[in-house]
């Protein structure tokens, strides 16, 4: 099993532009989650994502949207690129909800400048 | 308050010396704690996971919980270089989320 992917690995934008950060599991989990984390911050919560079909609004989801058409993929939309938008995203994904021990992909470092 | 706080170090330590990472929380409800590790340029990986109070011991590490303080820490025996990284608590809620606290970054020196 590969995981959770993510692609790209790295991207820089310019202000205003628009991109879509990819995310994929192969384990079958029903739970899908984006997080940002920049220094000293920890991970902040963007959205997620329960099922197909159904995505939820994180702590921070201002700037942003998802959509969950299969239970593999979790795109992360980015529209009309700001600075503060400069982070390094995380995708991960989870089985259940008690514990929920969720794995997480590699990360997408993303520069908007 | 913030749900879950951890003190952001950095935290240097000799190779060998016990570690003592920790966190704090302000929600009592259903409480599932976590560790997590994050080496750099990598994403976390789960550690250990306690639902109760007291210790829970996986080799070297051992998670302690003491409910009745809201206290939660992490343990490293006879820590080694290979420990260096990003530690990271995290509490569950009772749903799908997860709270995570900053992270303390620790490097052990050889």
């Amino acid at each position: 099993n590969a995981g959770v992917t993510q692609t790209p690995k790295f991207r820089i934008l310019k202000i205003g532009q628009s991109m879509t950060l990819q995310c994929a599991q192969d384990m079958n989990h029903n739970y899908m989650y984006w997080y940002r984390q920049d220094p000293g911050m920890g991970l902040k919560l963007i959205y997620y994502s329960v099922g197909a079909g159904i995505t939820d609004k994180g702590e921070v989801p201002n700037g942003y949207n998802v959509s969950r058409s299969t239970t593999e993929y979790f795109p992360l939309r980015l529209e009309l690129a700001a600075p503060s938008q400069t982070s390094v995203y995380f995708c991960a994904s989870s089985q259940d909800s008690s514990y929920n021990e969720q794995f997480f992909g590699p990360g997408t470092r993303l520069t908007v400048l | 308050q913030k749900e879950v706080e951890q003190d952001p170090g950095p935290l240097s330590v000799p190779e060998g010396a016990i570690v003592s990472l920790n966190c704090t929380y302000s929600n009592s409800a259903f409480q599932y704690f976590m560790w997590y590790r994050q080496y750099s340029r990598k994403g976390p990986e789960l550690l250990m996971y306690t639902y109760s109070s007291g210790n829970k011991e996986d080799g070297r590490f051992t998670a302690q919980v003491d409910k009745s303080s809201k206290y939660i820490s992490l343990f490293i025996r006879d820590s080694q270089p290979s420990d260096s990284a990003t530690y990271l608590c995290a509490k569950n809620f009772g749903n799908e989320k997860l709270t995570f606290g900053t992270g303390t970054r620790l490097t052990i020196i050889p």
